[in-house]
Order: C-alpha cells, then sequence, then structure tokens
C-alpha cells in the first residue's frame, strides 16, 4: 500500500541535543512538507521541497535543517538552536502536477506525526 | 495577514443534525485550491474534501459537503448526519500559486467539533 511514514512515533530529546525525524513517502509524490503543530493550535509550516536537492524555509525554519537527497526521503533536524521544540510533528506529500486553467485536485498526505518532548 | 480564517474555536452539535463549519479565506491568485482536513485525537490528518476555484458546483463526498462562495472567499464545510466519530479539529486549508509550481499548503487555525449524544 502506497503511503507516507514516520518515525519514530515519540521521541525525547535532552536539552542540547541534535534529533532527527524520518520522513519516507512511496507515492511518487515530488512535494514534501514538514509542519509543526503545538497544542490546540493550527500547522505551521516549517520547511519544504518540491524537487529532489532542493528545499525552502517556511515560516518558522530557525532551529531546523532538512535535507532531500531521495525523492522518497525528506528527513527533518531539530537542532539545539531550536529552543523550544517540544511539539507535534507532521510530514506530508502532494503531487506537483498543476493545470493553471482547471482544478486539479492535489491534496497533502500526511504521516501519523512524531511526538517531540524536552526532558 | 491571515490567509485562511476558522472564526469558530469550538462548535457543538447533536447527533444526527447538520453542522457547518466557517472558512474564509485570502487569496489574489485566480488558481487555487480549498481543502478540509480531519484531526481525530490521535493525531492523524484525514483528508475529506476539495474544491478548486475553476469548479463550478460545490463539492461533494458523501455526508461532506462544501458551500463555496467564491465572490466572498468562503469555503463553508457542510456534515450532514453528524456522527459521534466525527468529534474531532477540522482545518480548512488552501493551496495557491497554482501559476508559481508548486506552492504550500496554507492551513488555518482549526474548529474543535464535538457532537453530543
Amino acid at each position: 500500500d502506497g503511503g507516507i511514514t514516520q518515525s519514530p512515533k515519540y521521541l525525547f530529546r535532552k536539552e542540547g541535543q541534535n534529533v532527527t525525524l524520518s520522513c519516507e513517502q512511496n507515492l511518487n509524490h515530488d512535494a514534501m512538507y514538514w509542519y509543526r503543530q503545538d497544542p490546540g493550535q493550527g500547522l505551521r509550516l516549517i520547511y519544504y521541497s518540491q524537487i529532489v536537492n532542493d528545499f525552502q524555509k517556511g515560516d518558522i525554519a530557525e532551529g531546523y535543517s532538512v535535507s532531500r537527497e531521495k525523492k522518497e526521503s525528506f528527513p527533518l533536524t531539530v537542532t539545539s538552536a531550536q529552543k523550544n521544540p517540544t511539539a507535534f510533528y507532521l510530514c506530508a506529500s502532494s503531487i506537483d502536477i498543476l493545470d493553471r486553467y482547471k482544478s486539479v485536485n492535489t491534496e497533502a498526505f500526511f504521516g501519523q506525526g512524531t511526538r517531540l518532548t524536552v526532558v | 495577514a491571515q490567509k485562511i480564517t476558522q472564526t469558530q474555536p469550538g462548535m457543538f452539535v447533536q447527533e444526527k443534525e447538520a453542522v457547518t463549519l466557517d472558512c474564509t479565506y485570502d487569496t489574489s491568485d485566480p488558481s487555487y485550491g480549498l481543502f478540509w482536513y480531519k484531526q481525530p485525537s490521535s493525531g492523524e490528518m484525514i483528508f475529506l474534501i476539495y474544491q478548486g476555484s475553476y469548479d463550478q458546483q460545490n463539492a461533494t463526498e458523501g455526508r461532506y459537503s462544501l458551500n463555496f462562495q467564491k465572490a466572498r472567499k468562503s469555503a463553508n464545510l457542510v456534515i450532514s448526519a453528524s456522527q459521534l466519530g466525527d468529534s474531532a479539529m477540522y482545518f480548512c486549508a488552501m493551496r495557491e500559486g497554482i501559476d508559481n509550481y508548486g506552492q504550500n499548503f496554507v492551513f488555518g487555525p482549526g474548529t474543535r467539533l464535538s457532537v453530543l449524544p
């Protein structure tokens, strides 16, 4: 079955540590995204990537880094520079076939999320 | 400026009744897509329904329908015959910039729906 997989589901980080969240998709999607969600809040974009070896900062990229070496994979590293990393992290992917003159459904498919807690 | 506005932080509805969740959006791009997602307490994001800016008719998917009023920039979600399992957070999202290849999704703050037995 095609889908998008995030791991781990729960992650605990000590102060000053870098941690990497995994995101893998087998949907053959070009675009991938990382969102952060705080309790009771909406989703805020951290980074997104349209193609391999290219990615763009989102609204809250400070303290995070990403790579896109393979189409299927878009790992997120939460660095020690991120002062308040405790949150729920969601990875998503979508196709990028967009047509200027007609509507094309390009919904984002989401992983199950990783809940990161600083201890 | 907020691109997606959901003015109802929380809503209650009686089981089997219909409920409307509001969403207004802001864009100057003629090509865009509007999406609704459901997020139960488990955290997963479940895609519900899509409306394209060029679509002439309102989208429907089972018990979900979208009341799309383009001139008012409104895309309200209507859930008919509410069920207890509909209790969740609901997010409205927009993907704009179709003229600019590969724009990202912007989400609203969400509405928490509680279905009462």
